[in-house]
């Protein structure tokens, strides 16, 4: 799988877009853009993934850019229970293998 | 929503004893488990996969006769963590795949394990 390069933590005020970046440079073009979180203390809990299309569901959106090589996870209005680990993986979809994460980007939400 | 279970979320055990984790998938069959350890402050890694019916299959560095794992059923598998020691001590979460075809991985609440 690709690796993936992410800021170690952010800050976001309540209420206000977090847009967390995300470098993939080598990702293959089988290769999709998936995004967890952690929430201090409990398990991954799945957010989004994309090929090359933007994508949104009721968490977030994905926005992939056209080269692929790198895309942004935005959480429109961030609250407090935003605040977690967020990690962007590549892999191919469907392949039945495991998840790799980095390090991920620890966002932290303030009042 | 696919839902996976872990018991227990807590253990403290006395170094020299053996601690089993069940990870359960309540509402789905998971023909593939997988168990992360997280250490604090630090990423998940993976320890090993576990497919229903078959052997796990570990990751390099982790040791198969100290984790011993058993998916006996499409919806249980079990960590059992033998002869613990403080170096022990971490998160331990797994995570289910459904059957063919789905990509999906969900994950359990995690355990919390403390060797003393």
């Amino acid at each position: 799988d690709a690796k993936t390069t992410q800021p170690p933590s952010m800050d976001c005020a309540e209420g206000r877009a977090a847009n967390l970046p995300c470098n993939h440079s080598t990702i293959s073009g089988n290769e999709y853009v998936y995004w967890y979180r952690q929430i201090h203390s409990q398990g991954p809990q799945y957010i989004i993934h994309g090929l090359k299309n933007n994508e949104t569901n009721e968490m977030a959106s994905l926005i992939i850019t056209e080269d692929r090589k790198s895309s942004t996870l935005i959480l429109p209005h961030a609250t407090l229970r935003d605040t977690a680990v967020y990690y962007c993986i590549v892999r191919v979809r469907n392949a039945g293998n495991m998840l790799t994460f980095g390090g991920g980007t620890r966002l932290m939400v303030k009042p | 929503g696919a839902v996976v279970s872990q018991h227990p979320s807590r253990v403290i055990c006395k170094s020299g004893t053996s601690v089993k984790i069940e990870c359960r998938s309540l509402d789905f069959q998971a023909t593939t488990m997988f168990w992360y350890r997280q250490f604090p402050k630090q990423s998940l890694m993976l320890m090993a996969t576990s497919n229903e019916g078959s052997k796990a299959t570990y990751e390099q560095g982790v040791e198969k006769d100290k984790f011993l794992i058993n998916h006996a059923s499409l919806t249980l598998s079990t960590l059992t963590v033998t002869s613990a020691h403080p170096e022990d001590s971490s998160f331990y979460i797994c995570s289910a795949k459904p059957g063919q075809g789905a990509d999906e991985q969900f994950f359990g609440p995690g355990t919390r394990l403390t060797v003393l």
